[in-house]
């Protein structure tokens, strides 16, 4: 499975937004990019996903690098509940879900 | 969103007994689950794959005589750890596959062996 790689942590303003990045320059063409995040003790939860074209939804927006050799989830106004562990995750179709170390988000008040 | 159901969230066994996880999806039909493992303070390890109908995929180093795995319908996996001993002790996660490319995650079972 190709790997991403991402910072281990990173910090942020409440109300600010957020730009988490994610290398993951052996993705090959039919990985889907995914984001999921995880609050402690609990399961984590799907964010967004995408193959090649950005991708918005309520929670977040996807940038996808031309190249699909890197790509940023972008939370547009962080806030106190958006603090947890993001995962970048490239995913072949209906396959295995391969989890790395995760960013962790701080977000201070 | 759709909803999968993990139970129970927590469970307290004795060393040499078995402990049955129950994983369901809700509000949708998945033909796929797969099974994770989470140590404190590190990242998801994938288990295994577990298809409905048909015998489930184990990962490289994970013993499918002791954590069996059975997918008899579309909204029910279980993974029972089999003979539970103090190194078993951790946080079991489930997720199924819904017909687009999301996972949905149960909310996990930490399993304490005394």
């Amino acid at each position: 499975d190709a790997k991403t790689t991402q910072p281990n942590s990173m910090e942020s303003n409440e109300e600010e937004p957020v730009h988490l990045p994610c290398n993951h320059s052996t993705i090959s063409g039919t990985d889907y990019i995914h984001w999921y995040r995880q609050l402690p003790s609990q399961g984590p939860e799907y964010v967004i996903h995408g193959l090649t074209s950005n991708v918005n939804n309520r929670m977040a927006s996807l940038a996808i690098a031309e190249d699909r050799k890197s790509s940023t989830l972008i939370l547009h106004r962080a806030t106190l509940r958006d603090a947890a562990v993001y995962y970048c995750i490239l995913r072949r179709s209906q396959g295995n879900l391969i989890f790395g170390k995760g960013t962790k988000l701080s977000v201070k008040p | 969103g759709a909803v999968v159901s993990q139970h129970p969230s927590r469970v307290i066994c004795k060393s040499g007994t078995s402990v049955k996880i129950e994983c369901r999806s809700l509000d949708f039909q998945a033909t796929t689950m797969f099974w994770y493992r989470q140590f404190p303070k590190q990242s998801l390890m994938l288990m295994a794959t577990s298809n409905e109908g048909s015998k489930a995929t184990y990962e490289q180093g994970v013993e499918k005589d002791k954590f069996l795995i059975n997918h008899a319908s579309l909204t029910l996996s279980t993974l029972t750890v089999t003979s539970a001993h103090p190194e078993d002790s951790s946080f079991y996660i489930c997720s199924a596959q819904r017909g687009d490319e999301k996972l949905f995650f149960g909310s996990g079972t930490q399993l304490s062996v005394l």
